[in-house]
């Protein structure tokens, strides 16, 4: 089956113990992106990657790292995380990336919990 | 950047009744508009899209429209029924995707 797999699914830690959020996809896609989901904000972007070794900033990448090794991975990691990044974050990938109209599949999302 | 503007937040419809949401976009360069359905605990999933050159597009209960000289389009969900209650997002796309804060729809049986 076709799918986005986030794991952990819920994760509750403390201020400043680091965690990685992994992320793997088996449809062979380029693009790979990372989101958060805050009420009231929608879905806004953290970081994206069109292709291995290659990522970027999206609209909130502060206090945030990702690595693109390999095409089907997109590790998601909070090196010392603080209480504003609990949150629901959601990892997608699409075919390719760069013109915006592309179909986006999403996991199944993290719901993180800093205290 | 795209700033994509969602009302309302929530909606409550009667099942059988029509539900509309709709969006503003501000960059007129915007050329794809999808809207996503996030069902409780499973990540959004594409519904339907529109591109700049249609107006108006249909699939099976729900119909989306574009007006690009005002900038805004909407989604249409006719004969809701209780599978349709979920979060929608509305999103505009120049070359990368920006989402609307989303819609909270209830169907009330």
């Amino acid at each position: 089956e076709a799918q986005v797999t986030q794991n952990p699914r819920y994760l509750i830690t403390v201020t400043g113990k680091k965690l990685t959020v992994t992320c793997s996809q088996n449809m062979n896609h380029e693009y790979m992106s990372w989101y958060r989901q805050d009420p009231g904000l929608g879905l806004r972007q953290i970081y994206y990657s069109m292709n291995v070794e290659v990522t970027d900033k999206g609209d909130v990448p502060e206090g945030y790292k990702v690595s693109r090794k390999e095409k089907r991975n997109f590790p998601l990691i909070l090196e010392s995380p603080s209480p504003n990044q609990t949150s629901l974050y959601f990892c997608a990938s699409s075919l390719i990336g760069g013109t915006g109209a592309n179909v986006l599949t999403f996991g199944a999302g993290s719901r993180l919990t800093v205290l | 950047g795209e700033n994509v503007e969602q009302h309302p937040s929530t909606l409550s419809v009667q099942e059988g009744d029509s539900a509309v949401i709709k969006c503003t976009y501000s960059d007129s360069a915007s050329n794809y508009f999808p809207w996503y359905k996030q069902e409780l605990g499973k990540g959004p999933q594409l519904i339907i899209d529109i591109r700049s050159n249609v107006g108006e597009k249909k699939d099976q209960r729900i119909a989306v429209t574009l007006n690009k000289t005002a900038k805004h389009f909407s989604l249409h969900i006719t004969e809701t029924q209780p599978e349709d209650s979920a979060v929608y997002f509305c999103a505009g796309s120049d070359y990368k995707l920006s989402f609307g804060a989303g819609t909270t729809v209830t169907v009330r049986a």
